[in-house]
């Protein structure tokens, strides 16, 4: 059974400061790992990677992959309040030639002004 | 672009009703998922469908849980009759094609007393 494992669960720091969200997955039939952005409800997409060492940036948010390891970090730099929300990271994994999404259980992140 | 669209945003019903979620996609979005979010885990898919047809429904209580897609476009999915367990947020999403991006809707909250 695909697997995502999402590290910390919480975080709570102050505004400014650096964090780093963990993902590590178990996957068959990698495809691609996705990190989407949650508040209130719906999931909006940060960032999709596929290859391994190659740095996905945004802004002050910015992600990679290891694909030797199973894992990918997502970096929020400068955070500020509008940082808050919890941060999921998913898997997709090639299902009889269909791509399934499997998540992790998020990591909620709260920015203290 | 207008997003996906869901209604209603918030649902009370007592167990046993019965109850009924709608999902609009992105327009020419062929693939439409159906997703559970229990509160503090991450989204499970429930069903897949491209176009009108259904791709994964693997993990959908189908006892109690239906849906449909009839003309390829916008979507319904039923629960009849509820359960408390039930309680949770009821995620559409909907991707160009099985394996692009997934762009999520605003979501269902599902309250079953």
């Amino acid at each position: 059974e695909d697997k995502v494992v999402q590290s910390p669960l919480s975080l709570v720091v102050h505004e400014g400061d650096t964090v780093t969200l963990n993902c590590s997955y178990e996957v068959t039939n990698f495809r691609s790992l996705l990190w989407y952005k949650q508040e209130k409800k719906a999931p909006t997409f940060l960032f999709m990677l596929t290859s391994s060492g190659i740095e996905k940036k945004s802004g002050r948010l910015s992600s990679i992959l290891d694909k030797k390891e199973l894992f990918s970090i997502l970096n929020i730099t400068a955070t500020q309040t509008g940082d808050s929300a919890v941060y999921l990271c998913a898997v997709a994994g090639s299902f009889f030639g269909n791509e399934k999404l499997t998540f992790g259980t998020g990591t909620r992140l709260t920015i203290i002004p | 672009e207008a997003g996906v669209a869901q209604s209603p945003r918030y649902k009370i019903i007592e167990k046993r009703q019965s109850v009924a979620f709608w999902c609009n996609p992105i327009s020419g979005h062929a693939t439409l998922y159906w997703y559970q979010q229990i509160l503090g885990q991450g989204p499970k898919l429930l069903i897949q469908f491209q176009n009108n047809g259904v791709v994964d429904d693997s993990q959908l209580p189908k006892d109690r849980f239906s849906a449909e897609r009839l003309k390829g476009v916008d979507s319904t999915l039923k629960i009849q009759p509820a359960k408390l367990e039930d309680s949770a947020v009821y995620l559409c999403a909907s991707s160009l094609w099985a394996g692009d991006t997934q762009y999520f809707g605003p979501g269902t909250r599902l309250t079953v007393l």
